[in-house]
């Protein structure tokens, strides 16, 4: 199925840095999200973007929706520990959702 | 406000048997959706229902299907079960589905092996 390119794939940061991941399309979406997945649990949405050149955060959490429309960003910064996880972008078009197309995924390691 | 509840947690079937899997969404949600989520594939879409009728459709054979009830609980089965579908099944539910922001709310998931 179709996935969006997400990079990197993994990250080992120390506690306090600032993390930086992407996601880029082949095709224009109608809405960006950001999800954040625990072991053992569903993905939880962090953030939803909705214009293209949007910028929006949520606490440490920092996101764009590309200008273009087909990518987007997301900065966490200063990071702690309770932040390890897997990060998942994921897009949708106009009217379709309920289908999200996601990216692999980057996984987050922090070292206290 | 109680968010999506899936059951069973987890489940260990054999080769061609089937299964069915349950979701509550959210109340007030109308919309539901089904992924299955694998190590190769990552998360894949696979139906949404919304008001009791299939919305979308995602890329998997005809022996994965779904269905919406009246009070939006829904459910998927899947027939004839293959190694290859051992996964986490994710539902998530929505206000509109399609028709609204694309905010969606997973649940916990339900851990199939297939042995």
């Amino acid at each position: 199925g179709q996935q969006l390119n997400q990079s990197p794939q993994s990250m080992f940061i120390q506690e306090g840095e600032d993390v930086s991941m992407n996601c880029t399309s082949s095709s224009i979406f109608n809405t960006w999200l950001w999800y954040k997945q625990d072991p053992g649990e569903g993905p939880v949405l962090l953030i939803a973007l909705y214009k293209a050149g949007e910028l929006t955060s949520n606490g440490r959490l920092t996101a764009q929706f590309g200008i273009t429309r087909k990518d987007s960003f997301l900065n966490i910064s200063a990071s702690i520990p309770s932040d390890v996880g897997i990060y998942f972008c994921a897009g949708s078009h106009y009217n379709q959702g309920g289908k999200l197309i996601f990216g692999q995924g980057t996984e987050l390691s922090v070292k206290p | 406000k109680a968010g999506v509840t899936q059951t069973p947690r987890y489940l260990i079937k054999t080769r061609g048997q089937q299964v069915t899997l349950s979701c509550s969404p959210i109340s007030g949600h109308r919309s539901v959706s089904w992924y299955q989520q694998t190590p190769g594939q990552g998360l894949q879409f696979l139906f949404e229902y919304f008001s009791e009728t299939q919305r979308n459709k995602g890329n998997f054979p005809g022996r994965f299907s779904g269905r919406q009830f009246s009070n939006s609980r829904s459910e998927m089965n899947v027939s004839t079960l293959e190694l290859g579908d051992s996964a986490l099944y994710l539902c998530a539910s929505s206000l509109e589905g399609g028709l609204g922001t694309g905010e969606l709310f997973f649940g916990e998931g339900s851990r199939l092996t297939v042995l």
